[in-house]
Protein backbone atom coordinates (compact mmCIF):
# COMPACT_ATOMS: atom_id res chain seq x y z
CA UNK A 1 0.00 0.00 0.00
CA UNK A 2 1.03 3.41 -1.21
CA UNK A 3 1.40 6.08 1.90
CA UNK A 4 3.16 8.02 4.24
CA UNK A 5 4.86 6.60 7.68
CA UNK A 6 5.93 8.40 10.99
CA UNK A 7 7.64 6.91 13.32
CA UNK A 8 7.33 6.32 16.23
CA UNK A 9 3.59 7.93 17.19
CA UNK A 10 4.56 8.78 20.75
CA UNK A 11 7.81 10.26 21.72
CA UNK A 12 9.29 11.42 24.90
CA UNK A 13 12.02 13.44 25.38
CA UNK A 14 14.10 15.07 28.06
CA UNK A 15 15.08 18.91 28.02
CA UNK A 16 17.64 19.42 26.48
CA UNK A 17 17.86 16.71 23.78
CA UNK A 18 18.22 16.45 20.16
CA UNK A 19 15.18 14.19 19.04
CA UNK A 20 15.14 13.18 15.32
CA UNK A 21 11.74 12.30 14.21
CA UNK A 22 11.10 10.23 10.86
CA UNK A 23 8.74 10.22 7.67
CA UNK A 24 9.30 8.01 4.94
CA UNK A 25 6.93 7.78 1.89
CA UNK A 26 6.40 5.27 -1.40
CA UNK A 27 3.60 7.52 -2.99
CA UNK A 28 6.83 8.86 -5.55
CA UNK A 29 6.54 12.54 -4.28
CA UNK A 30 9.02 14.92 -4.79
CA UNK A 31 7.66 17.24 -2.26
CA UNK A 32 7.08 16.59 1.51
CA UNK A 33 6.46 18.69 4.24
CA UNK A 34 6.87 18.69 7.60
CA UNK A 35 4.13 20.41 9.99
CA UNK A 36 3.60 21.11 13.71
CA UNK A 37 0.05 21.34 15.09
CA UNK A 38 -0.65 22.78 18.57
CA UNK A 39 -3.89 22.67 20.63
CA UNK A 40 -6.42 25.74 19.26
CA UNK A 41 -3.80 26.70 16.48
CA UNK A 42 -3.91 25.50 12.33
CA UNK A 43 -1.26 23.66 11.59
CA UNK A 44 1.91 25.86 10.62
CA UNK A 45 4.73 24.68 7.89
CA UNK A 46 8.61 24.06 9.51
CA UNK A 47 10.24 22.75 6.37
CA UNK A 48 9.71 21.89 3.32
CA UNK A 49 11.45 20.20 0.31
CA UNK A 50 10.50 20.18 -3.58
CA UNK A 51 13.27 17.70 -4.20
CA UNK A 52 16.13 15.83 -3.33
CA UNK A 53 18.98 17.58 -1.58
CA UNK A 54 17.10 20.70 -1.46
CA UNK A 55 14.92 22.15 1.43
CA UNK A 56 12.96 25.21 2.48
CA UNK A 57 12.52 26.83 5.61
CA UNK A 58 8.41 27.45 6.40
CA UNK A 59 6.87 29.56 8.81
CA UNK A 60 8.66 28.08 11.85
CA UNK A 61 11.85 26.94 11.21
CA UNK A 62 13.96 28.11 14.20
CA UNK A 63 15.18 25.24 16.15
CA UNK A 64 14.70 22.62 13.73
CA UNK A 65 16.72 20.69 11.48
CA UNK A 66 16.00 18.41 7.96
CA UNK A 67 17.91 16.54 5.45
CA UNK A 68 16.65 15.04 1.88
CA UNK A 69 19.34 12.56 0.96
CA UNK A 70 16.39 10.18 -0.37
CA UNK A 71 13.42 10.84 -2.27
CA UNK A 72 11.40 8.62 0.13
CA UNK A 73 12.69 10.33 3.42
CA UNK A 74 12.73 13.22 5.14
CA UNK A 75 13.60 13.00 9.05
CA UNK A 76 12.82 16.14 10.89
CA UNK A 77 15.57 16.99 14.18
CA UNK A 78 14.31 19.02 17.22
CA UNK A 79 16.91 20.80 18.52
CA UNK A 80 17.57 21.65 21.62
CA UNK A 81 17.27 25.47 20.47
CA UNK A 82 13.79 24.90 19.93
CA UNK A 83 11.98 26.75 22.71
CA UNK A 84 8.86 24.56 23.01
CA UNK A 85 9.52 21.59 21.25
CA UNK A 86 6.39 19.45 22.88
CA UNK A 87 4.01 19.54 20.05
CA UNK A 88 2.13 17.29 17.25
CA UNK A 89 4.21 16.87 14.36
CA UNK A 90 2.92 15.89 10.81
CA UNK A 91 4.70 14.92 7.62
CA UNK A 92 3.27 15.12 4.35
CA UNK A 93 4.08 14.63 0.57
CA UNK A 94 2.75 15.76 -2.59
CA UNK A 95 3.58 15.37 -6.38
CA UNK A 96 5.43 18.57 -6.00
CA UNK A 97 4.83 21.86 -4.83
CA UNK A 98 1.89 23.89 -5.52
CA UNK A 99 0.29 20.79 -7.57
CA UNK A 100 -2.44 18.32 -6.20
CA UNK A 101 -3.33 17.88 -2.79
CA UNK A 102 -1.01 17.12 0.14
CA UNK A 103 -1.06 13.17 2.24
CA UNK A 104 -0.55 13.23 5.32
CA UNK A 105 1.21 10.77 7.78
CA UNK A 106 -0.27 9.60 11.27
CA UNK A 107 1.83 12.13 12.98
CA UNK A 108 4.60 11.84 16.14
CA UNK A 109 3.58 13.26 19.43
CA UNK A 110 6.48 14.29 20.82
CA UNK A 111 6.41 15.17 24.75
CA UNK A 112 9.53 17.00 26.41
CA UNK A 113 9.71 16.04 30.05
CA UNK B 1 -6.96 38.76 11.65
CA UNK B 2 -5.84 35.23 10.21
CA UNK B 3 -5.86 34.69 6.86
CA UNK B 4 -8.40 31.50 6.99
CA UNK B 5 -11.00 31.79 9.29
CA UNK B 6 -13.37 29.00 10.01
CA UNK B 7 -16.85 28.40 11.76
CA UNK B 8 -18.39 27.14 13.79
CA UNK B 9 -15.09 26.37 15.96
CA UNK B 10 -17.81 23.62 17.58
CA UNK B 11 -20.75 22.04 16.02
CA UNK B 12 -23.15 19.89 17.87
CA UNK B 13 -25.31 17.60 15.71
CA UNK B 14 -28.01 14.84 15.96
CA UNK B 15 -27.55 11.54 13.62
CA UNK B 16 -29.18 12.38 10.51
CA UNK B 17 -28.67 16.10 10.84
CA UNK B 18 -27.38 18.30 7.69
CA UNK B 19 -24.37 20.08 8.77
CA UNK B 20 -22.57 22.72 7.25
CA UNK B 21 -19.06 24.39 8.15
CA UNK B 22 -17.53 27.34 6.61
CA UNK B 23 -14.40 28.76 5.20
CA UNK B 24 -13.37 32.06 4.81
CA UNK B 25 -10.16 33.56 3.58
CA UNK B 26 -8.70 36.84 2.95
CA UNK B 27 -5.85 35.78 0.18
CA UNK B 28 -5.51 35.53 -3.24
CA UNK B 29 -5.49 31.94 -3.55
CA UNK B 30 -5.25 29.06 -6.14
CA UNK B 31 -6.67 26.01 -4.63
CA UNK B 32 -8.49 25.12 -1.20
CA UNK B 33 -8.37 22.00 0.85
CA UNK B 34 -10.72 20.35 3.02
CA UNK B 35 -9.39 18.14 5.52
CA UNK B 36 -10.38 15.83 7.78
CA UNK B 37 -8.67 14.78 11.56
CA UNK B 38 -9.94 12.34 13.51
CA UNK B 39 -8.94 11.43 17.21
CA UNK B 40 -6.07 9.57 16.59
CA UNK B 41 -4.40 12.94 14.67
CA UNK B 42 -3.85 11.32 11.20
CA UNK B 43 -4.97 13.89 8.28
CA UNK B 44 -6.96 12.76 4.91
CA UNK B 45 -7.73 14.74 2.29
CA UNK B 46 -11.68 15.04 1.47
CA UNK B 47 -11.50 17.61 -1.03
CA UNK B 48 -9.31 20.26 -3.19
CA UNK B 49 -11.08 22.93 -5.73
CA UNK B 50 -10.47 25.96 -7.27
CA UNK B 51 -13.77 26.73 -8.05
CA UNK B 52 -17.49 25.61 -8.15
CA UNK B 53 -18.31 22.15 -6.47
CA UNK B 54 -17.33 18.86 -5.42
CA UNK B 55 -19.20 16.01 -4.59
CA UNK B 56 -17.99 12.35 -2.95
CA UNK B 57 -20.22 10.71 -0.96
CA UNK B 58 -22.37 12.34 1.55
CA UNK B 59 -19.87 15.42 1.48
CA UNK B 60 -19.91 18.31 -1.01
CA UNK B 61 -17.27 21.18 -0.97
CA UNK B 62 -18.24 24.78 -2.55
CA UNK B 63 -16.12 27.59 -3.50
CA UNK B 64 -16.79 31.12 -4.57
CA UNK B 65 -14.01 32.93 -5.38
CA UNK B 66 -15.08 36.20 -6.09
CA UNK B 67 -16.64 36.23 -1.50
CA UNK B 68 -13.16 34.38 -1.12
CA UNK B 69 -15.95 31.64 0.90
CA UNK B 70 -15.93 27.99 0.72
CA UNK B 71 -18.34 25.35 2.34
CA UNK B 72 -18.23 21.90 3.62
CA UNK B 73 -21.70 20.19 3.94
CA UNK B 74 -22.46 16.80 5.14
CA UNK B 75 -25.81 15.50 4.39
CA UNK B 76 -27.23 12.87 6.64
CA UNK B 77 -24.79 12.74 9.32
CA UNK B 78 -23.44 9.96 11.34
CA UNK B 79 -21.33 9.46 13.93
CA UNK B 80 -18.28 8.44 12.50
CA UNK B 81 -18.67 11.87 10.53
CA UNK B 82 -17.31 12.91 13.74
CA UNK B 83 -13.94 14.63 13.36
CA UNK B 84 -11.84 17.85 13.17
CA UNK B 85 -12.93 19.74 9.62
CA UNK B 86 -9.82 21.31 8.57
CA UNK B 87 -9.81 24.71 5.56
CA UNK B 88 -6.41 25.07 3.81
CA UNK B 89 -5.49 27.41 1.19
CA UNK B 90 -2.94 27.09 -1.19
CA UNK B 91 -1.17 30.52 -1.78
CA UNK B 92 2.00 31.65 -4.14
CA UNK B 93 4.60 32.09 -1.69
CA UNK B 94 7.49 33.41 -4.31
CA UNK B 95 9.65 31.76 -7.33
CA UNK B 96 8.35 28.47 -8.14
CA UNK B 97 7.08 27.41 -3.87
CA UNK B 98 3.64 27.64 -2.94
CA UNK B 99 2.32 26.85 0.66
CA UNK B 100 -0.86 26.11 2.86
CA UNK B 101 -2.15 28.13 5.17
CA UNK B 102 -4.67 26.05 7.61
CA UNK B 103 -7.40 27.26 9.70
CA UNK B 104 -7.87 26.25 13.00
CA UNK B 105 -10.65 23.49 12.44
CA UNK B 106 -14.32 23.14 13.45
CA UNK B 107 -14.61 19.92 15.87
CA UNK B 108 -17.22 18.12 14.32
CA UNK B 109 -19.81 15.79 16.99
CA UNK B 110 -22.57 13.73 16.05
CA UNK B 111 -24.42 12.50 18.63
CA UNK B 112 -26.64 8.94 17.66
Amino acid sequence: DGGITQSPKYLFRKEGQNVTLSCEQNLNHDAMYWYRQDPGQGLRLIYYSQIVNDFQKGDIAEGYSVSREKKESFPLTVTSAQKNPTAFYLCASSIRTGFGEQFFGPGTRLTVL
Amino acid sequence: KNEVEQSPQNLTAQEGEFITINCSYSVGISALHWLQQHPGGGIVSLFMLSSGKKKHGRLIATINIQEKHSSLHITASHPRDSAVYICAVRRWSGGSNYKLTFGKGTLLTVNP
